[in-house]
C-alpha cells in the first residue's frame, strides 16, 4: 500500500546550518506529496506540495523536489532559524482515493 | 476566513466513559477528514466525508469509534466505552472537494486523555 518514510530525528542544529530532511514515498501512480510542520503549541500547516514530478515546491526558504526516479521529496533549507524549530511532517495524497499519508514526522531543534 | 475549528481543546474522561469530539470545517470545504496522532507519530487517517456521507472509514480502529456529518458541514467523532489506549490528539483537517493535489487544513485538535 501507499506508504512514507521519513528521516527519523530528533535534528539539532546551529543557527544557519543547512538542513536537509530525507522523505521517500511508495505509491502507485502518481501522487501529490507535501511538507506540513507543527510548530510547538499550534496545528499542523502545510509548508510546501508538489504534484507532479519535477516539480519543486518552496516557502519561507523551505524547497523540496518531487523526484519520480528516486521516489523522494526531501526538504532543504539552505540556512535555518531559532524559529524554524518544529517537527516537520512528509505526506502523500494519492490520484485515486482520498486519504492521506503521513511519515511519523521529524523534529528539528536549531540552536543560536 | 475562519480555519478549522475543534472544541473541546482538552478532554479528560474515565474509563469506560462515552465522549463527542466536534470539528468546524472551513465553510465550503466539502471533503472532511479525522485523524488521531499519538505521541512521537504522524497522524493517522480515521475517516472521510464527502459531504454528509463517510466515503471512507477503512481507519477506524473498531467499532467503538463512529463518526458523523449530517448537514454536510460539522462533524462529531463519537467514542463508546473508552480505554486508556484511546489517548490521543484527535485531528481534523478540511479540503475544498477533495482532490489529490488540495492541501488539507487543519484544526488544532483535541487532547484526549483517558484516565
Amino acid at each position: 500500500g501507499d506508504s512514507v518514510t521519513q528521516m527519523e530525528g530528533p535534528v539539532t542544529l546551529s543557527e544557519e546550518a543547512f538542513l536537509t530532511i530525507n522523505c521517500t514515498y511508495t505509491a502507485t501512480g502518481y501522487p501529490s506529496l507535501f511538507w506540513y510542520v507543527q510548530y510547538p503549541g499550534e496545528g499542523l500547516q502545510l509548508l510546501l506540495k508538489a504534484t507532479k514530478a519535477d516539480d519543486k515546491g518552496s516557502n519561507k526558504g523551505f524547497e523540496a523536489t518531487y523526484r519520480k526516479e528516486t521516489t523522494s521529496f526531501h526538504l532543504e533549507k539552505g540556512s535555518v532559524q531559532v524559529s524554524d524549530s518544529a517537527v516537520y511532517f512528509c505526506a502523500l495524497s494519492p490520484r485515486a482515493g482520498n486519504q492521506f499519508y503521513f511519515g511519523t514526522g521529524t523534529s528539528l531543534t536549531v540552536i543560536p | 476566513g475562519a480555519g478549522v475549528s475543534q472544541t473541546p481543546s482538552n478532554k479528560v474522561t474515565e474509563k469506560g466513559k462515552y465522549v463527542e469530539l466536534r470539528c468546524d470545517p472551513i465553510s465550503g470545504h466539502t471533503a472532511l477528514y479525522w485523524y488521531r496522532q499519538s505521541l512521537g507519530q504522524g497522524p493517522e487517517f480515521l475517516i472521510y466525508f464527502q459531504g454528509t456521507g463517510a466515503a471512507d472509514d477503512s481507519g477506524l480502529p473498531n467499532d467503538r469509534f463512529f463518526a458523523v456529518r449530517p448537514e454536510g458541514s460539522v462533524s462529531t467523532l463519537k467514542i463508546q466505552r473508552t480505554e486508556r489506549g484511546d489517548s490521543a490528539v484527535y485531528l481534523c483537517a478540511s479540503r475544498r472537494s477533495g482532490g489529490p493535489d488540495e492541501t488539507q487544513y487543519f484544526g488544532p485538535g483535541t487532547r484526549l486523555l483517558v484516565l
